[in-house]
Parts: C-alpha cells; structure tokens; sequence
C-alpha cells in the first residue's frame, strides 16, 4: 500500500529560525514529489514539485530536497516568520492509475514571537 | 481571480438529511476530485472526474454520488447524511498529467 509518513507531527520554533521537515515515502511506482502549505481554514497551496531527476528546488524561504534512492524528502524553511505557522503536507504522486495522489497527513508548524 | 470555488463554506445537516456540495472551476482544467480531510489523517479521495463525461470513485466513495455537471463544475452530493460524514470537505481540479493542482478553500459539514 502506497504510503507518506511525515514527522514530526508538531513544531514549535521562534520568529527568524529555520526548521527543516521530513517526508518518507513508500508509493510505487513514483511520478512526483510536492509539498503543500495549509493554513487554518484554507485549502491547501502548492509550494514545489519534484520529479524524479530533481533534487533540489526552491520557492522563496521554502527549499525542498528530493532523494529517490531512500525516497525522502526534506522542506527547509529558512528565516521563519509568523505566517509560516501552517501545516505543511507532503504528497507523492504515482503514475498508476489516473494521478494518483497520496497524502501525508502534515507537520503543525508554529512560528512564536 | 482564477481558481475553484467551492459552496458552501459551512453546513450542518441532521443525521439522514441530504445535501448537495458545488465546485466550480476557471481554470479549464480537464479533471476534478472530491476529498475530504479529518484530523489526525491525509486527505483522502473520495471521487474524481478524469475528463468531462467520466466518473470514478477514490479511497472513500460510500455514501457518496458526484455529477460532472461540466468541464467547469463538479458536485458532490450526500443522500442521507451521517455523522461519519462530518468532515472538511475540498474540492480540485488539474491539468494534464496532475499538473497544475489547485484547491478549493474548503467546505466544513457537521452532522448532528
């Protein structure tokens, strides 16, 4: 069964530190990586997209890395600010079937003054 | 501003009442999807719409019905609510190969 784990589930850090977030993933065969940010109340937000041949890839504070050997995923946010407090998901994306996507079920970050 | 929308935003609904739930899209984009998001757990597909014309159902269809309306609309309708069913509710849609994925702002159902 395709599978997404996440940790941690929570996370606290204060105004202007970085943090990193993990994503483990077991989803076979494998088409695309990307990483959401939720806020309360919203939909999720795409921030990146990875495929099988990228690495690396940025979007402002947001950096994710993509290792399909181990398949992990990491999202790094440098410079945190208190809008950042969200719940950010993972999601694997497999070529079987019609887009199929499967949900971590996300890290609570919390950004304290 | 280009996006789905979805209504309504909230609902409560008495154990066995029905209900329709409306998603709309600007973005002509070919597929939609109905999921619904509970605590502690991913969002889990419940319906999705490949092309117009073509329905299919995902992880948690019972208790469920969808109708492609159209290329831009995608409804998802409850026959008799049950309190299982209380949940968050979002709808999508995307391009070509699941690029392009866009979400709703949600739809929040209580069942008492």
């Amino acid at each position: 069964k395709n599978q997404v784990e996440q940790s941690p589930q929570s996370l606290i850090i204060l105004e202007g530190k970085n943090c990193t977030l993990q994503c483990n993933y077991t989803v076979s065969p494998f088409s695309n990586l990307r990483w959401y940010k939720q806020d309360t109340g919203r939909g999720p937000v795409s921030l990146t997209i990875m495929t099988f041949s990228e690495n690396t890839k940025s979007n402002g504070r947001y950096t994710a890395t993509l290792d399909a050997d181990t398949k992990q995923s990491s999202l790094h946010i440098t410079a945190s600010q208190l809008s950042d407090s969200a719940s950010y998901i993972c999601v694997v994306s497999s070529v079987s079937g019609y887009s199929t996507l499967t949900f971590g079920k996300g890290t609570m970050l919390l950004v304290s003054p | 501003n280009a996006g789905v929308t979805q209504t309504p935003k909230f609902q409560v609904l008495k154990t066995g009442q029905s209900m329709t739930l409306q998603c709309a899209q600007d973005m002509n984009h070919n597929s939609m999807y109905w999921y619904r998001q509970d605590p502690g757990m991913g969002l889990r597909l419940i319906y999705y719409s490949a092309s117009e014309g073509t329905t299919d159902k995902g992880e948690v269809p019972n208790g469920y019905n969808v109708s492609r309306l159209n290329k831009r609309e995608f409804s998802l309708r409850l026959e008799s609510a049950a309190p299982s069913q209380t949940s968050v509710y979002f709808c999508a849609s995307s391009g070509g190969n699941g690029y392009g994925y866009t979400f709703g702002s949600g739809t929040r159902l209580t069942v008492v």
